[in-house]
């Protein structure tokens, strides 16, 4: 059965660094990985979707890198902003699967 | 609207109660998803939608759950004899076509059982 990791839990930098968020997953053979940020009290906000068949995806400050093989993802965060404060979810899409399996997700701190 | 909607935004119920949750997708997703998130985990898959029929309902947790789609666009999550550990919130996901397609959700509805 999938299982999804995240960590850390929670991470609290200084504005202005950069960050790494960490994701693994048990079985490798998936679909696709995907980022989400929730902010508190609201949805889920689609960041990067990575096919199986790429290695990494990029938008604006934030990178994105998949190692299928050792089942583990990445979500680089460059120049950090208060803005950024959230949890960060990452969700794995399996084959002949239509469901996402989740990560508990890290609750990122970016402090003025 | 462009994006997915959910109504209520709250409802709070007492046990016991029968509560519907609707969702409306982005307009021309054949796919729809219904998640239940609890404090401090990520989401749980209860059912998928393929237009209008149910293709995958294996996360619904017992028969007090069951989800319809009649017409191919807006879902209606319906709970009956609610109880306290129902409470949650409850997302709701569309994408354009189903498997792998990148899913883009609501803002959810929580729902309190008193």
């Amino acid at each position: 059965k999938q299982e999804v990791t995240q960590i850390p839990a929670a991470l609290s930098v200084p504005e202005g660094e950069n960050l790494v968020l960490n994701c693994s997953f048990t079985d490798s053979a998936i679909y696709n990985l995907q980022w989400f940020r929730q902010d508190p009290g609201k949805g889920l906000t689609s960041l990067l979707l990575i096919q199986s068949s790429q290695r990494e995806q990029t938008s604006g400050r934030l990178n994105a890198s998949l190692d299928k093989s050792s089942g583990r993802s990445t979500l680089y965060i460059a120049a950090s902003q208060p803005g950024d404060s959230a949890t960060y979810l990452c969700a794995v899409n399996e084959y002949s699967n239509y469901q996402l399996i989740w990560g508990a997700g890290t609750k990122l701190i970016i402090k003025p | 609207g462009a994006g997915v909607s959910q109504t209520p935004s709250n409802k709070v119920t007492e046990k016991g109660k029968y509560v519907e949750l609707r969702c409306d997708p982005i307009s021309g997703h054949t796919a729809l998803y219904w998640y239940r998130q609890s404090l401090g985990q990520g989401p749980e898959f209860l059912i998928y939608f393929q237009g209008t029929g149910a293709a995958d309902d294996s996360g619904l947790p017992n028969d007090r759950f069951f989800a319809v789609r009649p017409e191919g666009s807006v879902s209606t999550l319906k709970i009956q004899r609610t109880e306290r550990g129902d409470s949650a919130v409850y997302l709701c996901a569309s994408s354009l076509m189903g498997l792998g397609t990148e899913q883009f959700f609501g803002p959810g509805t929580r729902l309190t059982v008193l």
